[in-house]
């Protein structure tokens, strides 16, 4: 199986600073016709989770543009330009190249 | 508007049964991959399986094989999950999910204790 391993496990943040998280797999995500199915995902405390971020770096509908995701391969990152307050919460990468699917272990941003 | 509910889950002793249910609305139901994902309990997400648009096409995570059954029925936008030979570890948050995780339900806790 594709195993994600996210850095770091907890993001200490001061409003208004940038954030970024990392995203390593241990095979490239290129599917054969040339797409990465690299996603990101937030879940706020005690809501389900919501994709921010498709193909790598696609925002999805009404994803606000402080948000960004890059990468290629086997190294992904996410970005959030300036934190602010409702960004709390735990962000997944997931892959869907490889079946199983599966997720990175998560990364907790919270305000310092 | 987009809207997945999902029922179903409960308290069921090691072994036991049960059958989880998605109804969707308000997107294209019948033409989307369907999903469902489990969290444990202050753990992170785990793909459990998927289904394609007319159901011929199924995946399982491991885990799950042989126990648990994914299918869905276009005509009433439902997407449902049978589990059997429940196990502890099994104990988690089920969420139904469409489109590659663009829409999702808010889960149903299915708790696996003698």
């Amino acid at each position: 199986d594709v195993v994600l391993t996210q850095s770091p496990l907890s993001l200490p943040v001061t409003l208004g600073q940038p954030a970024s998280i990392s995203c390593r797999s241990t095979q490239s995500l290129v599917y054969g016709d040339g797409n990465t199915f690299l996603s990101w995902f937030q879940q706020r405390p005690g809501q389900s989770p919501r994709r921010l971020i498709n193909k790598v770096s696609n925002r999805d509908s009404g994803v606000p543009d402080r948000f960004s995701g890059s990468g290629s391969g086997t190294d992904f990152t996410l970005k959030i330009s300036r934190v602010e307050a409702e960004d709390v919460g735990v962000y997944y990468c997931m892959q869907h190249t490889h079946w199983p699917h599966t997720f990175g272990g998560g990364t907790k941003v919270e305000i310092k | 508007e987009v809207q997945l509910v999902d029922s179903g889950g409960g308290l069921v002793q090691p072994g036991g049964s049960l059958r989880l249910s998605c109804a969707a609305s308000g997107f294209a139901f019948s033409i989307s991959w369907m999903h469902w994902i489990r969290q444990a309990p202050g753990k992170g997400l785990e793909w459990v399986a998927h289904i394609n648009p007319d159901g011929s096409r199924r995946y399982y995570v491991d885990s799950i094989k042989g126990r648990f059954a994914v299918s869905r029925d276009n005509a009433k936008n439902s997407l449902h999950l049978e589990m059997n030979s429940l196990r502890a570890d099994d104990t988690a948050v089920y969420y139904c999910t469409g489109d590659g995780g663009v829409y999702w339900g808010q889960g149903t806790l299915v708790t696996v204790s003698s």
